[in-house]
């Protein structure tokens, strides 16, 4: 089957660490996001790539970083310099047309310790 | 920039009562609409689409979306709903730019049924 795998489930992170998000997909789309929703804030943009070696950023980009080495992954870091990580990441990826949606992973629950 | 507004934060309804839930966007040129739903504990799935043509969309699971240009508006509807419609829904837009761009998310309705 076709789909978008996020791994952990479950994340959590220490005080002034880095933790990396794991995307990957085999629906031989171009384009990869990620997602961070918050209660009662929806689902706000975090970075996007649009083909291999390229990303933009997102509305909320601080204190992220992604790479896209790959076609069918696209990792995502939260680094020490978010200050407040605790909240559910999606992952997400289309062909590269608007009109096409976007496919969801079952996302990646952060928490801080 | 794009946004989208979702003014129904919480809504509860009875089985087989009407549901309509409304999502305004703003933007300046021609648009892609979604709706989204993410039903508890599962991932985002598509409920509809709009691109061009008929402003009245339908979807999965008896559900339909009209496109009012005049009003920037995508309301969601279904006339009768149930149990299982318990969920969270999105409304997003995305610029139609002929690539693949930015989706913008409204702020989500929870939708809570009742037996």
């Amino acid at each position: 089957d076709g789909g978008i795998t996020q791994s952990p489930k479950y994340l959590f992170r220490k005080e002034g660490q880095n933790v990396t998000l794991s995307c990957e997909q085999n629906l031989n789309h171009d384009a990869m996001y990620w997602y961070r929703q918050d209660p009662g804030q929806g689902l706000r943009l975090i970075y996007y790539s649009q083909i291999v070696n390229d990303f933009q950023k997102g509305d909320i980009a601080e204190g992220y970083s992604v790479s896209r080495e790959k076609k069918e992954s696209f990792p995502l870091t939260v680094t020490s310099a978010q200050k407040n990580p605790t909240a559910f990441y999606l992952c997400a990826s289309s062909a590269v047309v608007s009109n096409q949606p976007q496919h969801f992973g079952d996302g990646t629950r952060l928490s801080i310790l | 920039a794009q946004s989208v507004s979702q003014h129904n934060h919480h809504v509860i309804l009875s089985e087989a009562a009407s549901l309509e839930l409304g999502c305004n966007y703003s933007y300046g040129g021609t648009v892609n609409l979604f709706w989204y739903v993410q039903y508890p504990g599962q991932h985002l799935q598509l409920l509809l689409k709009y691109f061009s043509g008929d402003p009245l969309v339908k979807g999965i699971k008896g559900f339909e979306a009209e496109f009012i240009k005049s009003k920037f508006s995508f309301n969601l509807r279904k006339p009768s709903v149930q149990w299982s419609d318990t969920a969270e829904y999105f409304c997003a837009v995305t610029a139609n730019t002929g690539t693949a761009s930015k989706l913008t998310f409204g702020t989500g309705t929870r939708l809570q049924v009742t037996l």
